[in-house]
């Protein structure tokens, strides 16, 4: 595997369900973060990571709870989800937080919640 | 604080004509400014970018822009569209110490 990789793809869920998203980045990078893409909105960054500590929490809602066990590692634990809640979401890294670095992209978990 | 503007949710083009992806920010301090583009089912791929040096930057797939401080633009181009350019573009500034903020993005459909 090369680059940054999200499982699953596509997810299925009802309110009441218990859910992860995986990220991996295979790139030595330091610096993860989680992004919510809904239909005509920009990107919105939800939190960042950065040598597995959380340097950012964007306001979002605790029913969203993110975990970095190592810097190759970050899951989004989902739980009691809105359907409003339905989007793309989209893991990146870096290889730190400066200020030029580069955000690589993987292909994303589509998230339906019914 | 940042913010990007692109202009024009959908650009539709000939093959073979000028592709022309409008992006405006507003910044207090120079920023850094990215193109990235989204393919169907994917996710987003760096264009190209602009930190320092030389305005008119060059990218993957023939897509160049240029950075014009004085009309605060960074408009992103490529003088023939090809049918697999079709994709969403998205421009995106960045300050120091600040995010990755993006654009709402821009649908480019190619016709034949």
């Amino acid at each position: 595997e090369t680059g940054v990789t999200q499982t699953p793809r596509h997810l299925v869920m009802g309110m009441t369900n218990k859910k992860s998203l995986k990220c991996e980045q295979h790139l030595g990078h330091n610096a993860m973060y989680w992004y919510k893409q809904s239909a005509k909105k920009p990107l919105e960054l939800m939190f960042v990571y950065s040598l597995e500590e959380r340097v950012e929490n964007n306001s979002v809602p605790s029913r969203f709870s993110p975990e970095c066990p190592n810097s190759s590692h970050l899951f989004l634990h989902l739980h009691t989800l809105q359907p409003e809640d339905s989007a793309l979401y989209l893991c990146a890294s870096s290889q730190d937080l400066g200020y030029t670095n580069e955000q690589f992209f993987g292909p994303g978990t589509r998230l339906t919640v019914l | 604080a940042q913010s990007v503007t692109q202009l024009g949710s959908h650009v539709s083009v000939s093959e073979g004509a000028l592709v022309l992806l409008r992006c405006n920010y507003s910044s207090s301090v120079p920023p850094y400014l990215f193109w990235y583009v989204q393919y169907p089912n994917q996710g987003l791929q760096l264009l190209l970018k602009y930190t320092t040096g030389a305005t008119l930057v060059k990218g993957i797939n023939g897509f160049e822009a240029e950075f014009k401080k004085s009309e605060t633009s960074f408009h992103l181009t490529k003088p023939s569209a090809h049918m697999s350019d079709a994709a969403e573009y998205f421009c995106a500034v960045k300050i120091p110490a600040g995010n990755l903020i993006f654009g709402k993005g821009t649908k480019l459909s190619v016709k034949p």
